[in-house]
């Protein structure tokens, strides 16, 4: 069965850090793209980032870009977002998600992050 | 990187069918064939419904149809059920190796 379980979640200052952790299960992590998607309460879906299989390539939303960075280790079956310089508007449930290059399959059930002094 | 255009609320009573519309530009929606949809019940992660505009997860009722024409795809359930009764979402491949959601579309089923 695959599984996806989100950690790292807090309430954290503006201008804070956080890294979030996704530790996958099930399948096969080393073939797939994952994502990281979040959702701001009431708010609709944002996709953030995305990671290649392999870890050789990554993207990110032009509100991320420079601040957050995806990263993932094969070996440990975990995906990775660090997320720096934390703004009020990045609270929202983060999820990781599997898939392919833009599809997602598997979500986990998210992490929340909340950035309030 | 705009978010895709949804309308914010769509209805039909049950065995109808309803057909939620994401509006893009020739740079996302109408440029590749890299549309999905997916359904977000309350309080639950979002599940894949659609794929690459019309492919269809296994596990995913066939009364879930995709189609684009333009700028423009579509989500069709037909023979609706009061467990449809969810908030669903487009996605899209934007270029320039980014993806763009919609905004949404809750759908009641009366």
């Amino acid at each position: 069965e695959v599984q996806l379980v989100e950690s790292g979640g807090d309430l954290v200052q503006p201008g804070g850090s956080l890294r979030l952790s996704c530790a996958a299960s099930g399948f096969t992590f080393s073939s797939y793209w994952m994502h990281w998607v979040r959702q701001a309460p009431g708010k609709g879906l944002v996709w953030v980032s995305r990671i290649h299989s392999d870890g050789t390539s990554t993207n990110y939303a032009d509100s991320v870009k420079g601040r957050f960075t995806i990263s993932r280790d094969n070996a440990k079956n975990t995906l990775y977002l660090q997320m720096n310089s934390l703004r009020s508007e990045d609270t929202a449930v983060y999820y990781c998600a599997r898939g392919g290059s833009t599809w997602k399959d598997y979500w986990g059930q998210g992490t929340l992050v909340t950035v309030s002094s | 990187q705009s978010a895709l255009t949804q309308p914010r609320s769509v209805s039909g009573s049950p065995g109808q069918s309803v057909t939620i519309s994401c509006t893009g530009t020739s740079s996302d929606v109408g440029g590749y064939n890299y549309v999905s949809w997916y359904q977000q019940h309350p309080g639950k992660a979002p599940k894949l419904m659609i794929y690459d505009v019309s492919k269809r997860p296994s596990g995913v009722p066939d009364r879930f149809s995709g189609s684009k024409s333009g700028n423009t795809a579509s989500l069709t359930i037909s023979g609706l059920q009061a467990e449809d009764e969810a908030d669903y979402y487009c996605c899209s491949y934007a270029g320039s190796y980014t993806v763009v959601f919609g905004g949404g579309t809750d759908l009641t089923v009366l």
